[in-house]
């Protein structure tokens, strides 16, 4: 069974600040995903990394996907309240295989 | 656009009871899937389905009966309700198992009594 583990389980910082949140897993992943949710909704995409080693940029909002597929890192700098909500990673085994979620890491930004 | 819609919103059963959660997506995706989501957690995979007619387990699935007659519809079957699941239930749709964007319904809260 893959396991995603997703750290910290919680930050609450000012606006301004710099996060990063982190996915980690002892399986190799043929793709990862990252995930926004908020309050009573369902999760949004935001990005999808394949390669190992692979930087994506969204805005204030940088991904990377670690070299050996097993783990990925979003940053968020200079924070702002609207990037509140709960972050998701998800990750496909093999392609056509099930999509499997992490704990999240809710963030709250204080204006 | 619709999108993945789910019915009802919230829905209140009593221990023992059945019901039915509906899922309908109108992008004609092959790949259909339903979660679970307790406090503090992140989403659990139920089911899922590839494709009309083909349907498998998640992670959690005791408790928990699906089908997959047509592309555009996914329903959830709960035959006898406990306790423990109480949660919110989304429903999700991929044009593809893998690598494609996974577009989720607005959720069921569903209380179990």
């Amino acid at each position: 069974t893959q396991l995603l583990e997703q750290s910290p389980q919680f930050l609450s910082i000012q606006e301004g600040e710099n996060l990063t949140v982190y996915c980690n897993s002892s399986s190799v992943f043929s793709s990862l995903q990252w995930y926004r949710q908020e309050p009573g909704e369902g999760p949004v995409l935001l990005v999808t990394v394949v390669t190992g080693g692979e930087v994506k940029k969204l805005k204030r909002l940088t991904f990377q996907f670690g070299d050996a597929r097993k783990d990925s890192s979003l940053h968020i700098t200079a924070a702002q309240p609207g990037d509140t909500g709960l972050y998701l990673c998800a990750g496909s085994e093999a392609a056509g295989n099930k999509l499997t979620f992490g704990g999240g890491t809710r963030v709250l930004v204080k204006p | 656009n619709a999108g993945v819609t789910q019915t009802p919103k919230f829905q209140v059963l009593k221990t023992g009871q059945s019901m039915t959660l509906q899922c309908a997506q109108d992008m004609n995706h092959e790949y259909m899937s339903w979660y679970r989501q307790d406090p503090g957690m992140g989403l659990r995979l139920i089911h899922y389905s590839v494709g009309a007619g083909i349907t498998d387990q998640g992670e959690v699935p005791n408790g928990y009966n699906v089908s997959r007659s047509t592309t555009e519809d996914f329903p959830l079957r709960l035959l006898s309700a406990a306790p423990s699941q109480t949660s919110v239930y989304f429903c999700a749709s991929t044009q593809r198992a893998g690598l494609t964007e996974a577009f989720f319904g607005q959720g069921t809260r569903l209380t179990v009594v």
